[in-house]
């Protein structure tokens, strides 16, 4: 089973951009992918884009194309999510969790990190 | 293509059993699997049913999962107050090319 531990929460103004860190340990790294999900206070949860540890091939919610990108790190079985031109709607916990594919972003994905704040504000 | 549907609240007894539905479209719930995750007040969410049907290991089989053309369902049965959470649905959408998660039903055991 593999856990996720991600970054400390973040304060950023309006048009900074923000890097998120997500840690896995417990399971061989490329073999399965990371998809991250952000829940703005009170909301439900919004999906943001999976990317493939084996490969780096990504998919990134429509909404955010152009404004997310999605890394990893083998060596230090790390993913990224950096998200620039920071919105004040863009205050969100964000999530990374396992995908149970490497290769196919539309399977299901299980543990998740314990998420990160992201706060936007002047 | 559309944003599944929960109802917002849902609520029992301890021991009864409580139904969760998810409304979506032809895009998503139609033509891929649907998960279900359970969100404990301010925790990450918890994985509890997968490719519509399937309990990863550790979920109590208390916990079920149902699919039928674009909507789906969750029950929970011998509903116990640690039940008490947020659950959310999801099922990729073939239009968004992308996730899409269902709108989120609390239950709440009195």
């Amino acid at each position: 089973q593999v856990q996720l531990v991600q970054s400390g929460a973040e304060v950023k103004k309006p048009g900074a951009s923000v890097k998120v860190s997500c840690k896995a340990s417990g399971d061989t790294f490329p073999n399965y992918g990371i998809t991250w999900a952000r829940q703005a206070p009170g909301q439900g949860l919004e999906w943001v884009g999976w990317i493939s540890t084996y490969n780096g091939k990504t998919n990134y919610a429509q909404k955010l194309q152009g404004r997310v990108t999605l890394t990893t790190d083998t060596s230090a079985t790390t993913a990224y999510m950096e998200l620039r031109s920071l919105r004040y709607d863009d205050t969100a916990v964000y999530y990374c969790a396992r995908a149970f594919s490497a290769y196919d972003p539309r399977r299901y994905f299980d543990s998740w990190g314990q998420g990160t704040l992201v706060t936007v504000s002047s | 293509q559309s944003v599944p549907t929960q109802p917002p609240s849902a609520s029992g007894t301890p021991g009864q059993r409580v139904t969760i539905s998810c409304s979506g479209s032809s895009s998503n719930i139609g033509s891929n699997t649907v998960s279900w995750f359970q969100q404990l007040p301010g925790t990450a969410p918890k994985l509890l049913i997968y490719t519509n049907n399937q309990r990863p290991s550790g979920v109590p089989d208390r916990f079920s999962g149902s699919k039928s053309g674009t909507s789906a369902s969750l029950a929970i049965s011998g509903l116990q107050s640690e039940d008490e959470a947020d659950y959310h649905c999801a099922a990729w959408d073939d239009s968004l090319n992308g996730f899409v998660f269902g709108t989120g039903t609390k239950v709440t055991v009195l």
